[in-house]
């Protein structure tokens, strides 16, 4: 059964104070590691797609890596507009194309 | 342009009582999910739709929830004798693909509590 294991499950930063969040997972065949923000009382928002180990994607603050095993999401210098529930999940070779996902991890920066 | 949407965002029923939440994807998307998200967990999949397909539905906790999208586009969750554990955020997705792995964008969800 795939499984994904996200922490710490809260994290408080100042702002500009740099963090990763991490996720683990196992899976039959990954055909896909997802991360996605969730603001309260809102949809999760589409952030990343990682396909295979070793690749990294960005986009502004935020960094996602992909090892055989586990998911790091850094954020460098963030924003109290940082501040968001960030959600991970798995895409495996079985049940179509549902996600399973993490329980989250809940950041709030201060400023 | 127009992401996906929900109605109603909020639904009180007392227990019991039937309800019916309606998800209305990205135009041109081929894919629809369900999710069901409890407070302060992430989401879990309920059922997905390839079209008019509703090929898995292995999420569906019992015989009381019930999906459909008849024409392949817009989609209702309907849950019977509603209880009181079904109380949580209902959330749909919708992906423009079907075979590759590609992102799902989600609706602002449906909060449903039942008394």
């Amino acid at each position: 059964e795939d499984q994904v294991t996200q922490s710490p499950e809260a994290l408080r930063l100042q702002e500009g104070e740099s963090s990763s969040l991490n996720c683990s997972y196992t899976v039959s065949g990954l055909r896909g590691l997802f991360w996605y923000r969730q603001d309260p009382g809102k949809g999760p928002e589409f952030l990343f797609t990682l396909y295979s180990a070793g690749e990294e994607k960005e986009k502004e603050r935020l960094k996602a890596t992909l090892t055989k095993k586990e998911s790091f999401l850094h954020i460098t210098a963030p924003k109290p507009e940082d501040s968001a529930t960030y959600l991970c999940a798995v895409r495996g070779n079985t049940g179509f194309q549902k996600l399973v996902f993490g329980t989250g991890t809940r950041l709030l920066v201060s400023p | 342009g127009a992401g996906v949407s929900q109605s109603p965002r909020y639904k009180v029923a007392k227990r019991g009582q039937d309800v019916a939440l309606r998800c209305d994807p990205i135009s041109g998307h081929v894919s629809l999910f369900w999710y069901q998200q409890a407070l302060g967990q992430g989401p879990e999949f309920l059922t997905y739709f390839q079209n008019e397909a509703q090929l898995d539905k292995s999420g569906l906790p019992s015989d009381r929830f019930f999906a459909e999208r008849p024409e392949g586009s817009v989609s209702t969750l309907k849950i019977q004798r509603t209880q009181q554990e079904d109380s949580a955020v209902y959330l749909c997705a919708s992906s423009p693909r079907r075979e590759v792995p590609f992102e799902q964008f989600f609706g602002p969800g449906t909060r449903l509590t039942v008394l």
